[in-house]
């Protein structure tokens, strides 16, 4: 199975911040790369797929990076309700397969 | 679009529970749709999938054999199956809907439904 890893496992930050997320697969993935978005309590949400693409109505100040191994999830100017925990999931390469997450906080 | 999922529930080892879930607001019957559970306090594991005809049906090593996934698109419902059910099955288990991109291109999810496996 592909491994996927999250760095940093955890991120401190303010409203109004720019951060960013990290994604590294095992192997070669394409562009073959979904992020999701989850707070407490509560179901995944659909941010961005192949990478890139911003799923309907996500706030533009997400936006996705990356191809082969290496991806990003940039959240420009945080807002309140940004902080939760965030997923990549690679489906290049049965089974699909998740990070371990990233809490923002 | 909304996925209604139900069924969770607390069970004993080595029991069985159905999941269904409900979709509205697309066309399900065109949909590949996942099952994806969430341990507590963990990430998420993607557990089964089924194509839009329901005629191939995928399942991770962890429930194999003991997991069916199956689908009705004439009552745009996906269900879950678990059988000789195991404490580490304990999770929020939420369907997912695959999309253009592919069938595990997930755009929506379900609410989650929780399944709890305790003596």
């Amino acid at each position: 199975d592909i491994q996927m890893t999250q760095s940093p496992s955890s991120l401190s930050a303010s409203v109004g911040d720019r951060v960013t997320i990290s994604c590294r697969a095992s192997q070669d993935i394409r562009n073959f790369l979904g992020w999701f978005q989850q707070r407490p309590g509560k179901a995944p949400k659909s941010l961005i797929y192949a990478a890139s693409y911003l799923q309907t109505g996500v706030p533009s100040n997400f936006s996705g990076s990356g191809s082969g191994t290496d991806f990003t999830l940039t959240i420009s100017s945080l807002q309140p309700e940004d902080f939760a925990t965030y997923y990549c999931e690679q489906y290049h390469t049965y089974p699909p397969t998740f990070g371990q997450g990233t809490r923002l906080e | 679009v909304q996925l209604q999922g139900s069924g969770g529930g607390l069970v004993q080892p080595g029991g069985s529970l159905r999941l269904s879930c409900v979709g509205s607001g697309f066309t399900f019957s065109t949909s590949a749709m996942s099952w994806v559970r969430q341990a507590p306090g963990r990430g998420l594991e993607w557990v089964s999938a089924i194509s839009v005809t329901g005629g191939s049906t995928y399942y991770a090593d962890s429930v194999k054999g003991r997991f069916t996934i199956s689908r009705d698109n004439s009552r745009n419902t996906v269900s879950l199956q678990m059988s000789g059910l195991r404490p580490d099955d304990t999770a929020v288990y939420y369907c997912a809907k695959g999309s253009q991109c592919g069938t595990y291109c997930f755009d929506y999810w379900g609410q989650g439904i929780r399944v709890t496996v305790s003596s």
